[in-house]
């Protein structure tokens, strides 16, 4: 099975609220991070957050680790039109030789004007 | 831009064809990452390349097979496709640093027919 599931699998939100999706894993992690990506086209690197950090900052986009839930969330804060994009959590596994990641199926998120 | 490139950006060919895809990146970056997107699923890693050297193979089937000529190019060739390879391939970089982010070229959307 993966090791990371986002939830929910999709989302849909007006402009100006808040989006929050969440991610679980099952193993040990160096790092968790986010990527988006926009309808067929590349993942985009959004955030990284280390085993030893608890929360970060980025613009609008905030997001927390509980390692001993093994779970992360990504909020993005007065969501925009622009937002819209498929969300992926990725881990890199404590046990992952060659910086590999492992990825979520994704959130969908769609942001109406 | 993330400073990597893939061409072609759609391809549509036949179970009998041989073509390749190619990834060129201006990162300077020494890993190198073939990922294998398909409809509501996670990605799936393929192979990984770190200096130029192939250091895993994700069971993937022989007809697939890649190439890194050098530190800024990755190939990946196909043979004999079947209509399940239909999907996004991706190619990613990632910098010095085992545990660093990916960055990701925008993907060849392959038809096999």
């Amino acid at each position: 099975s993966q090791q990371g599931e986002e939830d929910p699998q999709a989302l849909s939100i007006q402009e100006g609220e808040n989006a929050t999706m969440n991610c679980s894993y099952k193993t040990s992690i160096n790092n968790l991070q986010w990527y988006r990506q926009n309808s067929g086209r590349g993942l985009v690197h959004l955030i990284l957050i280390r085993s030893n950090e608890r929360e970060k900052h980025s613009g609008r986009l905030r997001v927390t680790l509980d390692t001993s839930k093994k779970s992360s969330s990504l909020l993005i804060t007065a969501s925009r039109a622009a937002d819209t994009a498929s969300y992926f959590c990725a881990t890199s596994r404590t046990t992952d030789s060659w910086g590999k990641l492992q990825f979520g199926a994704g959130t969908q998120v769609v942001v109406t004007p | 831009e993330t400073g990597v490139t893939q061409t072609p950006r759609h391809l549509v060919m036949g179970m009998t064809n041989k073509k390749s895809l190619k990834c060129e990146q201006h990162l300077g970056h020494n890993a190198m990452y073939w990922y294998k997107q398909s409809a509501k699923k996670p990605l799936e890693l393929m192979f990984v390349y770190n200096f130029k050297e192939q250091t895993e193979n994700n069971s993937v089937p022989s007809r697939f097979s890649p190439e890194c000529p050098n530190s800024s190019h990755l190939f990946l060739h196909l043979h004999t496709l079947q209509p399940e390879d239909s999907a996004l391939y991706l190619c990613a970089t990632r910098g010095d640093g085992t545990y660093n982010e990916q960055f990701f070229g925008p993907g060849t959307r392959l038809t096999v027919l």
